[in-house]
């Protein structure tokens, strides 16, 4: 059984263009969550989906960020456009019940932007 | 206004002596805590919980302590091993709402 996939996992950039990262939950899960590492704050959360439907975005950092998830299987995180500030690794998760208290990660996508 | 707060970013330890690593909340409404796991180039992991009602949880070499008054939790690897290397983030979580992630310490098991 696979678990949360992430793509790319590498993604190298110039600031100013557009980002797309990639992610397909475990199936039967109904919450998706996008977090950033970074080594000062750690784990962030920017958002997160129950059912397709996004519940909390107070987590992305400005306007530009997006993400979507147009189906129960794939979600999208998008910077448009890049910032040099905007790199760092981006994990997606994903839990079986409304109340995450265990999330299953993605092996994370590193960005860096020049 | 960071809730959970890891104070160490890293820690060594002796291959078989105890591993304890700290983490402080400020929110008093946090009602489950969690242990995450995370090696290289992977995603965390869930290691261990425990709910703000108990005291302590225990999982073969892990030990979650929880202390409210004092707002700390702690995990305890006692033997470590060098597979424990890795590094190891705090959550908590108010129920019905977002899990909240330290920064992360890094331990590394030294043989």
């Amino acid at each position: 059984d696979a678990g949360v996939i992430q793509s790319p996992r590498h993604e190298v950039t110039e600031m100013g263009q557009e980002v797309t990262l990639r992610c397909k939950p475990i199936s039967g899960h109904n919450s998706l969550f996008w977090y950033r590492q970074t080594m000062m704050r750690g784990l962030e959360l920017l958002i997160y989906f129950n059912n397709n439907v996004p519940i909390d975005d107070s987590g992305m950092p400005e306007d530009r960020f997006s993400a979507k998830m147009p189906n129960a299987s794939f979600s999208t995180l998008k910077i448009q456009p890049s910032e040099p500030r905007d790199s760092a690794v981006y994990f997606c998760a994903s839990s079986p019940l409304w109340v995450s208290y265990e999330q299953y990660f993605g092996p994370g996508t590193r960005l860096t932007v020049t | 206004d960071q809730q959970v707060k890891q104070n160490s970013p890293s820690l060594s330890v002796q291959e078989g002596r105890i591993s304890i690593l700290n983490c402080d909340y400020t929110n008093s409404m946090f009602d489950y805590f969690l242990w995450y796991k995370k090696y290289p180039a992977e995603g965390p992991t869930f290691l261990i919980s425990i709910s703000s009602i108990k005291d302590k949880n225990e999982d073969g070499r892990f030990t979650v302590f929880l202390n409210k008054s004092a707002k700390h939790l702690s995990l305890h690897i006692v033997p470590s091993q060098p597979g424990d290397s890795a590094v190891y983030f705090c959550a908590a979580i108010r129920s019905g709402q977002k899990l909240v992630f330290g920064q992360g310490t890094r331990l590394t098991i030294n043989p």
